[in-house]
């Protein structure tokens, strides 16, 4: 079946710019992770939605960052006004939710984020 | 999330069996380990995870040591497209809520053909 699918898969843009990235979910998963990885770096967590719960957002880096999740399906994650340390790959990951520690999560390729 | 330590790399032959490390001797009664890998220009892919008793999938197996504080994560006959960084994780059973996933730097698998 389908797997987790992100778009764009490269997105450049210009420094002080807002850029959306979009995720869509495998089917009937109802957890949802963003997550950035910096060039030769771990995987940092950003934000999990969870069905109709309020997100745990304690991984955004700053009040630049938002995310959103319409229908407890698709999900965008914004940065606005971006700047040159948001540079990374964006991804994201989505599983049957329930306990977490029991769950693997699924991802998608990710979209290369590059700030000028 | 308790810690994990891996070898930063190795290194085996094609169609040979391949034993990755993973040391966690501070992990708890209700931590998974989980083990996931990462291709060049790819997302993290799910390999395996276990508790307590050894774990078999078409992918690896998981062999978890009885004290816990290790395990090894074993490609029965690699192959070329196994090559990747692998990261063992631990995953506490928290009951609520999420911090996703840490990875660290991992074990950096080298195929030789």
């Amino acid at each position: 079946g389908a797997g987790v699918s992100q778009s764009p898969s490269n997105k450049v843009t210009e420094k002080g710019k807002d850029v959306e990235l979009r995720c869509d979910p495998i089917s009937g998963h109802t957890a949802l992770y963003w997550y950035r990885q910096s060039l030769g770096q771990g995987l940092e967590f950003l934000i999990y939605f969870q069905g109709n719960s309020a997100p745990d957002k304690s991984g955004l880096p700053s009040d630049r960052f938002s995310a959103e999740r319409t229908g407890g399906s698709v999900s965008t994650l914004t940065i606005q006004r971006t700047q040159q340390e948001d540079s990374a790959v964006y991804l994201c990951a989505s599983s049957l939710g329930g306990r977490i520690s029991n769950q693997p999560q699924h991802f998608g390729d990710g979209t290369r984020l590059s700030i000028l | 999330d308790a810690k994990t330590t891996q070898p930063n790399s190795m290194e085996s032959n094609e169609e040979e069996p391949v034993h990755l490390p993973c040391n966690h001797s501070t992990i708890s009664g209700t931590d998974y380990i989980h083990w996931y890998r990462q291709l060049p220009s790819q997302g993290p892919e799910y390999v395996i995870h276990g508790l307590t008793s050894n774990v078999n999938n078409r992918m690896a197996s998981l062999a978890i040591a009885e004290d816990r504080k290790s395990s090894t994560l074993i490609l029965h006959r690699a192959t070329l497209r196994d090559a990747a960084v692998y990261y063992c994780i631990l995953k506490t059973n928290s009951g609520g809520g999420a911090d996703g996933l840490t990875f660290g730097k991992g074990t950096h698998l080298i195929i030789q053909p």
